[in-house]
């Protein structure tokens, strides 16, 4: 088992551009959380997915949106990137949506110029 | 509003010695603390809970509510204890969402 995957590994985008970050969870995990990490800080939550749908959001702005998949694959969108978008971007996994143990993914790092 | 506080950014010590990573909270409801670390070239990963209180790899933490902390601590610190720390705050609701701190470089020198 691979654990959580994430694709891209890095991307470099243009402001006003639209990016799309993919997830997939650790085999026979069922819930996807999004986070956040800019340099020198700890990760933010984004928003967390289960059985498709958006269980719960951090303060993030509309920009920011997300999908599950029916096997339980995630996107993570972001529109109209802005420079302070640029962020290294965690998925983390877990089976079911109150399981207090995720297994986080190596990230993609975004790059907004 | 719930948030999560670490006050150091860099803990250097020397092997052997007693390491205290140092972790604060504020949470309106019951809290639910982790402790999560990070080897260089590796995934963020869980560590150790407050409810199981058990000890990982020799640390230890105690959650404290009378003064909202939950300090990580090792009697005897390993050069291979040189990770990143972050600890973070459970937060329920129709789902969850963790709530991490800056996280704590820890240096243990030889």
């Amino acid at each position: 088992d691979a654990g959580v995957t994430q694709s891209p590994t890095h991307l470099i985008k243009t402001r006003g551009q639209q990016v799309t970050l993919r997830c997939s969870p650790k085999s026979g995990h069922d819930t996807v959380s999004w986070y956040q990490q800019a340099l020198g800080q700890g990760p933010q939550f984004i928003f967390q997915y289960y059985e498709e749908e958006e269980r719960q959001r951090g303060n993030f702005p509309d920009r920011f949106s997300g999908h599950q998949f029916p096997n339980y694959s995630s996107e993570l969108n972001v529109n109209a990137l802005l420079l302070g978008d640029s962020a290294l971007y965690l998925c983390a996994s877990s089976l079911g949506v109150q399981a207090y143990e995720q297994y986080f993914g190596p990230g993609t790092r975004l790059t907004v110029t | 509003a719930q948030r999560v506080t670490q006050p150091e950014k860099l803990l250097s010590v020397f092997k052997g010695a007693p390491v205290e990573l140092k972790c604060n909270y504020s949470y309106s409801g019951s809290p639910e603390l982790f402790w999560y670390v990070q080897y260089s070239r590796q995934r963020l990963q869980l560590l150790l809970r407050h409810i199981s209180r058990e000890s990982i790899k020799g640390f230890t933490a105690d959650l404290n509510k009378g003064e909202t902390s939950f300090h990580l601590k090792k009697p005897f610190a390993q050069e291979e204890d040189s990770a990143m720390y972050y600890c973070a705050l459970k937060v329920r609701g129709y789902g969850q969402n963790f709530v991490f701190g800056p996280g704590t470089r820890l240096s243990v020198l030889p």
